[in-house]
């Protein structure tokens, strides 16, 4: 079955530093990959989507992804977080039998001054 | 350009009671997804709607039905609420074909079941 891992529940890192948002995933085939920001008591927004092609790719706000398929990740980068980052950050794989949306548990970010 | 659009913002429902939430997909759109988030959790899918028929599902209960109305916009309706319904309802709308993967999200309905 399809699903999305994603190991860090919480992460903190200081204004200005560089950021990784760790996912994984299980899929048999060519994945299409998302990642999904929500403010507290928000919707989710899209950053950024992997279906083919350049294995990095580029969102909005800064952040890039890497696909590696060898390892079955997609991790979220950044590399100068502002104190407006700090939200809840979701991976997602579509696909699947139901062709929907399969997400990850979050990862919360908090950012220090 | 309007976003998807989704009422009410928050809901107080006892258990045993019904409950309808509605969703107006992002102009342009015609399949809108519905979610639920519960606390700490990921969304996962209710189901999916197009043309006014239900073309996918997820693992829930009959409880959970909905409508698609000929403007695309879209109702989730839950019976005989339990505890446990209590969760941020997401609706997601996107094209029908040609980019149905990509979703986009409204502001999510919180349904608080005592």
């Amino acid at each position: 079955a399809q699903s999305v891992t994603q190991p860090d529940i919480h992460i903190t890192v200081s204004e200005g530093a560089s950021l990784e948002l760790r996912c994984n995933y299980s899929y048999g085939a060519t994945p299409y990959l998302f990642w999904y920001v929500q403010s507290p008591g928000q919707g989710l927004q899209l950053l950024l989507k992997y279906f083919s092609g350049d294995t990095l790719v580029q969102g909005i706000k800064g952040f890039e992804a890497e696909f590696k398929r060898s390892q079955s990740s997609f991790n979220l980068r950044k590399p100068s977080v502002h104190w407006s980052d700090a939200a809840e950050y979701f991976c997602a794989v579509f696909g699947g039998s139901q062709g929907n949306l399969i997400f990850g548990k979050g990862t919360k970010l908090s950012v220090k001054p | 350009d309007a976003g998807v659009t989704q009422s009410p913002t928050h809901l107080i429902k006892t258990r045993g009671q019904q409950v309808t939430l509605r969703c107006s997909p992002k102009s342009g759109h015609d399949t809108v997804s519905w979610y639920q988030q519960a606390l700490g959790q990921g969304p996962q899918f209710i189901f999916q709607y197009y043309e006014e028929e239900e073309r996918q599902r997820g693992n829930f209960p009959d409880r959970f039905s909905g409508h698609q109305f000929p403007n695309y916009s879209s109702e989730l309706n839950v019976n005989a609420l339990l505890l446990g319904d209590s969760a941020l309802y997401l609706c997601a709308s996107s094209p029908g074909t040609g980019g149905w993967e990509t979703q986009y999200f409204g502001p999510g309905t919180r349904l608080l079941v005592l």
